[in-house]
């Protein structure tokens, strides 16, 4: 089955940029994902990206996806303390509900 | 608004005691998941449902149990025959219409804690 993996801790300063990096499988994952989790909190979508695009912008976050190396990461410009949180990867192939596969999370720590 | 409530927030059990976790949701949404996480580790899926009175079982579903019988309501039973429950529990749903296939909403969480 597919197979997620993310580095477990990234710190960054307060105002430079992030990149958390997350790896996968399956080569026929469609969509891949990168969800934020705030303490004691669930789960939040922040954007996906399919497997037919290199790259997504979303104002401070852009998605890059290397398909040849299956290797997804998220930057964050401009990082700020609210960015503190987990970010998990997460993937899936078109079809059954069941198939989307999280990767452990990136626990981001924003430093002032 | 719209959203997905789960209940109780914390909660703690004695060994060999079933407890049932409550997830409703407002949004229209078919589907509905049961997830599991620990510290370290991605989200597990326990179980899924992608219409009422309707359910499956995800990766990890010994010692859990569900039941769809409203739209709204997928709750989540853990049983004493799960080996090692402390955990934190989420539920999700989505639409599937419209939607990538992992664009789940979700609950705030259930903190299990076996005593």
């Amino acid at each position: 089955g597919e197979d997620v993996e993310q580095s477990l801790f990234l710190s960054v300063r307060e105002g430079d940029s992030s990149v958390i990096n997350c790896t996968y499988t399956d080569s026929s994952s469609t969509y891949l994902y990168w969800y934020k989790q705030e303490p004691g909190a669930g789960l939040q979508l922040l954007t996906y990206i399919f497997s037919n695009m290199d790259m997504k912008q979303d104002q401070r976050l852009t998605v890059l996806l290397n398909k040849k190396d299956k290797h997804l990461s998220l930057r964050i410009a401009d990082t700020q303390t609210g960015d503190s949180a987990i970010y998990f990867c997460a993937a899936s192939y078109s079809g059954s509900a069941r198939q989307l596969t999280f990767g452990s999370g990136t626990q981001l720590t924003v430093l002032p | 608004d719209g959203g997905i409530t789960q209940s109780p927030k914390y909660l703690f059990r004695k060994e060999g005691q079933n407890v049932t976790l409550s997830c409703e949701q407002n949004l229209n949404h078919d589907a509905m998941y049961w997830y599991r996480q620990d510290p370290g580790q991605g989200l597990r899926l326990i179980y899924y449902s992608q219409i009422v009175n309707d359910f499956q079982k995800g990766d990890i579903a010994e010692g859990y149990s569900v039941s769809r019988e409203k739209k709204e309501s997928f709750p989540l039973t853990v049983t004493s025959a799960q080996k090692n429950p402390t955990a934190f529990y989420l539920c999700a749903s989505n639409d599937r219409v419209g939607r990538a296939i992992g664009e789940l909403f979700f609950g705030e969480g259930s903190r299990l804690t076996v005593l």
